[in-house]
């Protein structure tokens, strides 16, 4: 079965500090890729997406990127933190539905 | 603009009773619909579907209804259970795949025992 690992569950960040945070998948090749972020009181929103390696689309323009240097690795970047980024980040993977992975909570302070 | 409307942000229902979430959507585009379950701290896992061909689906304890021409769906869970306490997500798509799903902003259900 797939399994969608993703960490830290929990970050505190200074403001203009960096960011990495990542997503790895298991038990399925070549999965589209996704990283959401709920913010208070919105729903999710969908950041980035990715249908290969190295193959990136961004739906919000923002301070973060996305990467994937690995078929099954997909990683959440910033060079410099805003308070806006705080929130929680999601991994999932899927093709018409998104299967979920644990959730990083950020807190930018 | 938020596509996907969830007007209710909490609703509260008695063990055994029935739990209605409602949802509205203003693409007429949508073909395809989900709801989401989270619990706090957790990934939302994904609970049930409808196609814009179909107006109930219908899985156990969960049925999913869609009213194309008031564009809005429900989900009815019956009996609610207290584990059914969650935050749900409505969801939509205008193409098929996870790259396009709208999200609502939640319905924060509690099951009192």
């Amino acid at each position: 079965s797939q399994t969608i690992h993703q960490w830290p569950a929990t970050l505190v960040q200074p403001v203009g500090s960096p960011l990495s945070l990542e997503c790895t998948v298991e038990g399925t090749s070549n999965p589209n890729l996704y990283w959401y972020r709920q913010a208070a009181g919105r729903g999710l929103q969908l950041l980035f997406y990715s249908v290969g390696i190295g193959q990136i689309s961004s739906e919000v323009p923002q301070n973060l990127s996305a990467s994937r240097p690995q078929d099954r690795q997909f990683i959440l970047s910033s060079k410099k933190l805003l308070l806006s980024d705080s929130g929680f980040y999601l991994c999932a993977w899927g093709t018409f539905e998104a299967f979920f992975g644990q959730g990083t909570r950020l807190t930018v302070v | 603009d938020q596509q996907v409307k969830q007007n209710s942000p909490s609703l509260s229902v008695q063990e055994g009773r029935i739990s209605i979430l409602n949802c509205d959507y203003t693409n007429s585009m949508f073909d395809y619909f989900l709801w989401y379950k989270k619990y706090p701290a957790e990934g939302p896992t994904f609970l049930i579907s409808i196609s814009s061909i179909k107006d109930k689906n219908e899985d156990g304890r969960f049925t999913v209804f869609l009213n194309k021409s008031a564009k809005h769906l429900s989900l009815h869970i019956v009996p609610s259970q207290p584990g059914d306490s969650a935050v749900y997500f409505c969801a939509a798509s205008a193409k098929t795949g996870a790259n396009n799903l709208f999200f609502g902003t939640g319905t924060r259900l509690t099951v009192i025992p």
